[in-house]
């Protein structure tokens, strides 16, 4: 049973770059949630994707985007990056948008340079 | 006033010690609240949900405090292989997974 998985691992961007970070929630969940953890901090809610839609989102601005795919597939996308937005990007699947419990992907540490 | 607070330790304590972490938070609507465990550069994973009556796993006991607006995790017989930060969430009301993460305890088990 795969757990949820992300890719890419690690990523360098410059700034003013785009990046699409992709997770692929555990096996049996349809919800994904989007996180970002700075060193020392823990993670900031970004945004959460239930039937193709966002349903909710964290105070985070436009800049960050994403996308569930009908196989709830999701990807986050960030553009004009920013030296600030190097972080560990966390992707979270849950089964049902009532369901609290949450399994995390191993995260994408992106470094923007 | 942040939305969850924790005190970010570390705490460095001996192995088969009692150690106990505070968490609050500022949401009294607040539903449902967690512990996560996180080991250094890994992703987080669920360690336990916080019931209103308290509940045990093991050498782990996590409570709920509505009133005072604060959970606790105590960790008895403490092992090396607890090291580790640990992280309480809490979800508010409304069912939409919009949980908040506190920054997190550092606690680090010595020989």
């Amino acid at each position: 049973d795969a757990g949820v998985t992300q890719s890419p691992t690690h990523l360098i961007k410059t700034r003013g770059q785009q990046v699409t970070l992709r997770c692929s929630p555990k096996s049996g969940h349809d919800t994904v949630s989007w996180y970002q953890q700075a060193l020392g901090q823990g993670p900031q809610f970004i945004f959460q994707y239930y039937e193709e839609e966002e349903r909710q989102r964290g105070n985070f601005p436009d800049r960050f985007s994403g996308h569930q795919f009908p196989n709830y597939s999701s990807e986050l996308n960030v553009n004009a990056l920013l030296l600030g937005d190097s972080a560990l990007y966390l992707c979270a699947s849950s089964s049902g948008w009532r369901n609290n419990e949450q399994f995390f992907g191993p995260g994408t540490r992106l470094t923007v340079l | 006033r942040k939305e969850v607070e924790q005190d970010p330790g570390p705490f460095n304590v001996p192995e088969g010690a009692t150690v106990a972490f505070n968490c609050t938070y500022s949401n009294s609507a607040s539903q449902s609240f967690f512990w996560y465990r996180q080991d250094c550069r890994k992703e987080p994973k669920l360690l336990m949900s916080v019931y209103s009556s308290g509940n045990e796993d093991g050498r782990f006991t996590a409570q709920l405090n509505r009133a005072s607006q604060y959970i606790s995790l105590l960790i008895r017989d403490s092992k090396l292989s607890d090291s580790a930060t640990y992280l309480c969430v809490v979800n508010p009301a409304g069912g939409y997974q919009k949980v908040t993460f506190g920054t997190g305890t550092k606690l680090q088990v010595i020989p």
